[in-house]
């Protein structure tokens, strides 16, 4: 079945560390998102790609980093200079036909915890 | 700019009740409108989309959204709940051109009582 795959489902990062979330899709989707979630405060776009080897930063892109070197793949590295990264985030892809009005396909995402 | 409200952070209603959620949004454009459902430590869930024609949108698990362009509203309606329904449930809008991921609403916790 095509899908999105996050992962890890939890992970812990000490001060001053990066880590890197990984996210893959098999839907053949040109557009991959990242979003923060937090409680009470909806979803937040991190960063979007609608095409290899190209990316934007989104709402909240400050401390963040992706990279698109396959279609099928949308890395995030959340880097030391995040400060408040305990969060849940996750990763969505949706084709580009249209304009507009294909829905986003979402990863069960990942829960990341400052030890 | 796009912009969604959702209208109550946490709405409870008995088992076999009507559902009533509440999203306003704004855009200058025609919208296209979403409504995910999230269950806990879960990613999103389509439930229902607006993009054009009818206003009276039926998407899964027995939920309804009707498109009011005169109330800039997209409500989601059920009309008896059960205790599965109870979730998180997002709004969102989408951008028609350039940058087409979606705002969302801070979204709306549902609890079924029984």
């Amino acid at each position: 079945d095509g899908g999105i795959t996050q992962s890890p489902k939890y992970l812990f990062r000490k001060e001053g560390q990066n880590v890197t979330l990984s996210c893959e899709q098999n839907l053949n989707h040109d557009a991959m998102y990242w979003y923060r979630q937090d409680p009470g405060q909806g979803l937040r776009l991190i960063y979007y790609s609608q095409i290899v080897n190209d990316f934007q930063k989104g709402d909240i892109a400050e401390g963040y980093s992706v990279s698109r070197e396959k279609k099928e793949s949308f890395p995030l590295t959340v880097t030391s200079a995040q400060k408040n990264p305990t969060a849940f985030y996750l990763c969505a892809s949706s084709s580009l036909m249209g304009q507009g009005d294909q829905p986003q396909h979402f990863g069960d995402g990942t829960r990341l915890s400052i030890l | 700019a796009q912009s969604v409200t959702q209208l109550g952070s946490h709405v409870s209603v008995s088992e076999g009740a009507l559902v009533l959620l509440r999203c306003n949004y704004s855009s200058s454009v025609p919208p296209y409108l979403f409504w995910y459902v999230q269950y806990p430590n879960q990613g999103l869930q389509l439930l229902l989309k607006y993009t054009t024609g009818a206003t009276l949108v039926k998407g899964i698990n027995g939920f309804e959204a009707e498109f009011k362009k005169s109330e800039t509203s997209f409500h989601l309606t059920k009309p008896s709940a059960h205790m599965s329904d109870a979730a998180e449930y997002f709004c969102a809008v989408s951008g028609h051109t350039g940058r087409r991921a979606l705002t969302f609403g801070s979204g709306t916790r549902l609890q079924v009582q029984p």
